[in-house]
Order: C-alpha cells, then sequence, then structure tokens
C-alpha cells in the first residue's frame, strides 16, 4: 500500500512550457486536491475533485487545469508556465467517512522552478 | 470559513510538554477542529481531530473549552523528531467530504536538545 504518490518529484522548466504533474493513490479515495506551498506559506487548494469525471476550483485555479479519468489519478496541468507557478505542488486525498469530517492524506510533493 | 490564529514559531527542549494554542472565535457550530503536521520537504500528515472537551490518541491530546474559540495542542515530552509546523485548522462538517480545508502559516516547533 503506497498511499499518495506524486510524480515526478522535481522539475525545471522554462517559461511557457506546459507540463503535467501526475498524482495516484491505492487507498480507493473518492475525494483527490491539489495544493500549493510556497515558501513560509501555508497550502492553498487549486483544484479538487469528488470523483471520477469531476472536478472543481479551489482557491487559486488560474493558470491550471485538472483531470480526473480514473479514480485513483488525479493530473495537474501547466498550460504555459510562468515564474510566479514556482511552488512545491502537494497532491492529497480523502475517503468520505459520512459522521466526521474526513482525513486528507498527503503525498511527498513536487517541487517544481520555472525560470 | 472560521479564521485561525496561532503563533508563527515555538521553542522547546526536548522531554518538556509543549502546548500550542490556537484561536478561532467565528467557529461555526458545525465545525471540527483539526490539527495537522508538516515535516520538511514532506505532506501534511494528520495529527488530531476534535469537537469538544479533550481528544486524546498516541500522538498528541487537544483541548477544547466549552465555548469552543480556542483549542489546545499538547505534545507530551517532546523528541527532536517532533520539531515541524503543526497546522490548526476548522473543518465544515458538511456531510460531503472536508475539500474546504484551508491551511494558515502554522506554528513551527523547534525542539532543542
Amino acid at each position: 500500500n503506497a498511499g499518495v504518490t506524486q510524480t515526478p518529484k522535481f522539475r525545471v522548466l522554462k517559461t511557457g512550457q506546459s507540463m503535467t504533474l501526475l498524482c495516484a493513490q491505492d487507498m480507493n479515495h473518492e475525494y483527490m486536491y491539489w495544493y500549493r506551498q510556497d515558501p513560509g506559506m501555508g497550502l492553498r487548494l487549486i483544484h479538487y475533485s469528488v470523483g471520477e469525471g469531476t472536478t472543481a476550483k479551489g482557491e487559486v485555479p488560474d493558470g491550471y487545469n485538472v483531470s480526473r479519468l480514473k479514480k485513483q489519478n488525479f493530473l495537474l496541468g501547466l498550460e504555459s508556465a510562468a515564474p510566479s507557478q514556482t511552488s512545491v505542488y502537494f497532491c492529497a486525498s480523502s475517503y468520505r467517512q459520512g459522521r466526521i469530517t474526513d482525513t486528507q492524506y498527503f503525498g511527498p510533493g513536487t517541487r517544481l522552478t520555472v525560470l | 470559513l472560521a479564521k485561525t490564529t496561532q503563533p508563527i514559531s515555538m521553542d522547546s527542549y526536548e522531554g518538556q510538554e509543549v502546548n500550542i494554542t490556537c484561536s478561532h472565535n467565528n467557529i461555526a457550530t458545525n465545525d471540527y477542529i483539526t490539527w495537522y503536521q508538516q515535516f520538511p520537504s514532506q505532506g501534511p500528515r494528520f495529527i488530531i481531530q476534535g469537537y469538544k472537551t479533550k481528544v486524546t490518541n498516541e500522538v498528541a491530546s487537544l483541548f477544547i473549552p466549552a465555548d469552543r474559540k480556542s483549542s489546545t495542542l499538547s505534545l507530551p515530552r517532546v523528541s527532536l523528531s517532533d520539531t515541524a509546523v503543526y497546522y490548526c485548522l476548522v473543518v465544515p462538517y458538511s456531510g460531503a467530504g472536508s475539500y474546504q480545508l484551508t491551511f494558515g502559516k502554522g506554528t513551527k516547533l523547534s525542539v532543542i536538545p
């Protein structure tokens, strides 16, 4: 049971390039999330998904797109990278428990630098 | 969403008990109080969650007074490995998932030998 994994761990892009970050979970969780964390800051929600085939915007969605074609995978895309998107990106997932708020399980993060 | 306020940083010696207080004055009736821990270069990890009074698990205790406008995370006998950032979150219970997590800057705990 690997939990939440993220690919790649590190990446350097030039301004204007595109890339896709992959998040995978093997816990059969319904919900998945993408966050970004900037130095000295807390995490900010980019996009999330409450089930296969559904996505929704979070707090800072501009410049990002997501897809959830399979329940276990959540992709985060940058179509035209900008230096302001230099950050550490975390993926998380959670299972709807029904009676209490759900614990989110986080991946190890992807460190992205845009030059 | 209720806003939380917690100290930016704290220092403690090994073996001491550490209490981190979080204020959440506008907490709503259906909100839960949740704490996450984040080690350097890792994603956050759930520590504990509670609604009122006291909750204890193998890692920490959470104290919530009757008015629920604040909460205190207690870490017993900290070690160097407890050096991390601790986030206090107020999470609305909607029955439809906790996707509305809002992470502040957290409290950076440094444990000194």
